[in-house]
């Protein structure tokens, strides 16, 4: 079957310091991955997307940086985390030839 | 420039009634549309996805239309359940480079006993 895991759920961290959060799909090769943030009471906001491994588009400039070591993984890090990065943030991916997406459980990110 | 706009932003219900949610697009080239129910501190369930020369599409209570001329959706719920409270998520796909989305801000419906 085909799954989607993100890791951690939560996670507390204060302002400049590091951050990766990892996503992973089973039961598929080659997927389209994304990551999008969610402000609270606010609608998705793609971050990025990749279409292949070491292959990454960024939509909107930021301190956000991501990574596609292996085929079915994505992270999304940073080097020095803001204020404002706090939010809920969602994996996603299209299975090959597929047309829905579908999300993972979400992390969700307190910056104090 | 893309975009996506969903009306109303919220919406209360009384359980049992019925509620229709609007979602207009700019999209081009259009691919096709979805509609997500988001509950509150969870990823988005995909509900209904329609491509181009589909009008309609239901899931159970839920019942997608869409009108590819004038570039409107609509997602109507039956007979709304407290379980129905969610945001509602309109999405939009543009034929490109790695199946780039478009979303609106979302409908948050509260249904009320």
């Amino acid at each position: 079957s085909q799954t989607i895991h993100q890791w951690p759920a939560t996670l507390v961290q204060p302002v400049g310091s590091p951050l990766s959060l990892e996503c992973t799909v089973e039961g598929t090769s080659n997927p389209n991955l994304y990551w999008y943030r969610q402000a609270a009471g606010r609608g998705l906001q793609l971050l990025f997307y990749s279409v292949g491994i070491g292959q990454i588009s960024s939509e909107v400039p930021q301190n956000l940086s991501a990574s596609r070591p292996q085929d079915r993984q994505f992270i999304l890090s940073s080097k020095k985390l803001l204020l404002s990065d706090s939010g809920f943030y969602l994996c996603a991916w299209i299975p090959g030839g597929a047309e829905t997406q579908y999300f993972g459980p979400g992390t969700r990110l307190l910056v104090l | 420039k893309n975009q996506v706009e969903q009306s109303p932003q919220s919406l209360i219900i009384l359980e049992g009634k019925n509620c229709t949610l609007q979602c207009n697009y700019t999209v081009s080239p259009f691919s096709n549309l979805r509609w997500y129910k988001q509950d509150t501190g969870r990823g988005p369930v995909s509900l209904t996805i329609m491509t181009f020369s589909e009008n309609t599409k239901s899931n159970g209570r839920y019942t997608a239309t869409l009108d590819a001329d004038t570039k409107q959706s609509s997602l109507h719920i039956t007979a709304s359940q407290l379980s129905d409270s969610a945001s509602y998520i309109c999405v939009v796909s543009a034929k490109a480079a790695g199946n780039k989305l478009t979303f609106g801000g979302g409908t948050r419906v509260l249904v009320k006993p």
